[in-house]
């Protein structure tokens, strides 16, 4: 059973039809939730950490939010240039540190 | 420098060869780790270092041997590989063991 799930798989969006990804994970004990960005062929690049329900974090067109079970990584009015692979990891409190990863989102941004 | 270097880019071995991947990172991070990805899947986590020891090892093959010579710098020798094994290997830093990493470009391998 899978810790970490995000939906939708794939998203096709038009320039600048605003959406959100879902990341939503099974687990308790949350030391963090972390979203990344993959571009095809590249290694992730790291976006936002979240610790605590009601956090919220921005960066241009993003904006992450986290609740008590879930995160969402909304994309206002976003580009194509926006189009890539949306990532999130967790990682639990205690003894380990291991980071699991959901499958991601593919995003599409059609000019 | 906010980057982490990997080299070579690409690889190409067969299976009887000995290779090394390598990684380097001058931001005085203390984790380092090695991840495989295959593609369409997230990256799988293989090793943690953790201020040069190994911390996290998940039951990765003994084809896979992960060196952490100092703090900048982080190997991975490979061995005997097997076909399945051709994926891009993706290295990334950390501060500390909080996730929060910097990723190489990766080095595509293939096993021939």
């Amino acid at each position: 059973e899978d810790q970490v799930t995000q939906s939708p798989e794939a998203l096709r969006l038009q320039e600048g039809e605003s959406s959100s990804l879902n990341c939503s994970y099974t687990v308790s004990g949350l030391r963090g939730l972390f979203w990344y960005r993959q571009d095809p062929g590249k290694g992730p690049e790291f976006l936002f950490t979240l610790y605590s329900a009601g956090e919220e974090k921005e960066k241009e067109r993003l904006k992450a939010t986290l609740t008590k079970k879930e995160s969402f990584l909304h994309i206002t009015a976003p580009k194509p240039e926006d189009s890539a692979t949306y990532l999130c990891a967790v990682q639990l409190s205690g003894g380990s540190y291991i980071p699991t990863f959901g499958r991601g989102t593919s995003l599409i941004v059609h000019p | 420098d906010t980057e982490v270097t990997q080299t070579p880019k690409h690889l190409v071995m067969g299976m009887t060869n000995k290779k090394s991947l390598k990684c380097e990172q001058h931001m005085g991070h203390r984790a380092m780790y090695w991840y495989k990805q295959k593609a369409k899947k997230p990256p799988e986590l293989m090793f943690v270092y953790s201020y040069e020891k190994l911390s996290i090892n998940e039951s990765v093959p003994s084809r896979f041997s992960p060196e952490c010579p100092n703090s900048s710098l982080l190997n991975l020798h490979l061995h005997a590989l097997q076909p399945e094994d051709s994926a891009l290997y993706l290295c990334a830093s950390s501060l500390s063991r909080v996730f929060e990493a910097f990723f190489g470009q990766g080095t595509r391998l293939t096993v021939v």
